[in-house]
């Protein structure tokens, strides 16, 4: 199983909602990455698990708040958003903790509206 | 701070026509580039570079690191209409991935 599942693929919410974004990985990869990425733009890094434990943060607003449950998931509440945090959020794995030498394996993403 | 500046930024070809994208980098504690193509939704895997000089082959796609000056290339060979997408460089610090600027590639028929 190569797969990264990720729920739901679209999200409409408002800036008062609190919903949570979800990932899956069967790949016994104990990274997992949070990206998020606007339009015409590159993927951009929020958080990074290794372990089940937070290793970076990207200077991310407190509106969005990892959780990484255990090895397998790892999901991303969102609560009080803006507008402009509507973007692709992208889940992804790889294959050892810190020292990643392989590849990202991504998900499909979730696309978020906020209005 | 890291950065990765891939160029142009944007192409426009014709079928058959071959492409040179180029990834330049400046990170800390280097341990692999990665080259990735983004159509509609997530990027999917290309290659992955560790040595210099080392060319790594599919198909019509070809890549190759250099770590002495610090930059990669990506050449596409026969460009077809499929090969249209942004095509993205990412330097693996150890725990990190950061995606340069990328490089938006259409194919005309």
């Amino acid at each position: 199983d190569t797969e990264v599942t990720q729920t739901p693929k679209h999200l409409v919410m408002g800036m008062t909602n609190k919903k949570s974004l979800k990932c899956e990985q069967h790949m016994g990869h104990r990274a997992m990455y949070w990206y998020k990425q606007k339009a015409k733009k590159p993927p951009e890094l929020m958080f990074v698990y290794s372990y089940e434990k937070l290793s970076i943060n990207e200077s991310v607003p407190s509106r969005f708040s990892p959780e990484c449950p255990n090895s397998s998931l790892l999901n991303l509440h969102l609560h009080a958003l803006q507008p402009e945090d509507s973007a692709l959020y992208l889940c992804a794995s790889s294959d050892r903790d810190g020292v990643s030498t392989g590849e990202l394996f991504f998900g499909e993403g979730s696309r978020l509206t906020v209005l | 701070e890291d950065k990765v500046v891939q160029s142009p930024l944007s192409l426009v070809v014709h079928e058959g026509d071959t492409v040179t994208l180029n990834c330049s980098y400046e990170v800390t504690n280097f341990r692999s580039l990665l080259w990735y193509k983004q159509e509609k939704k997530a990027p999917t895997f290309l290659f992955m570079l560790t040595s210099s000089g080392i060319e790594k082959k599919s198909g019509r796609l070809s890549s190759i690191l250099d770590k002495k000056e610090l930059f990669s290339i990506l050449n596409i060979t026969a460009t077809q209409t499929g090969d249209s997408a942004v095509y993205l460089c990412a330097p693996n610090t150890g725990n990190q991935f950061y995606f340069g600027t990328g490089t938006s590639l259409t194919v005309i028929p």
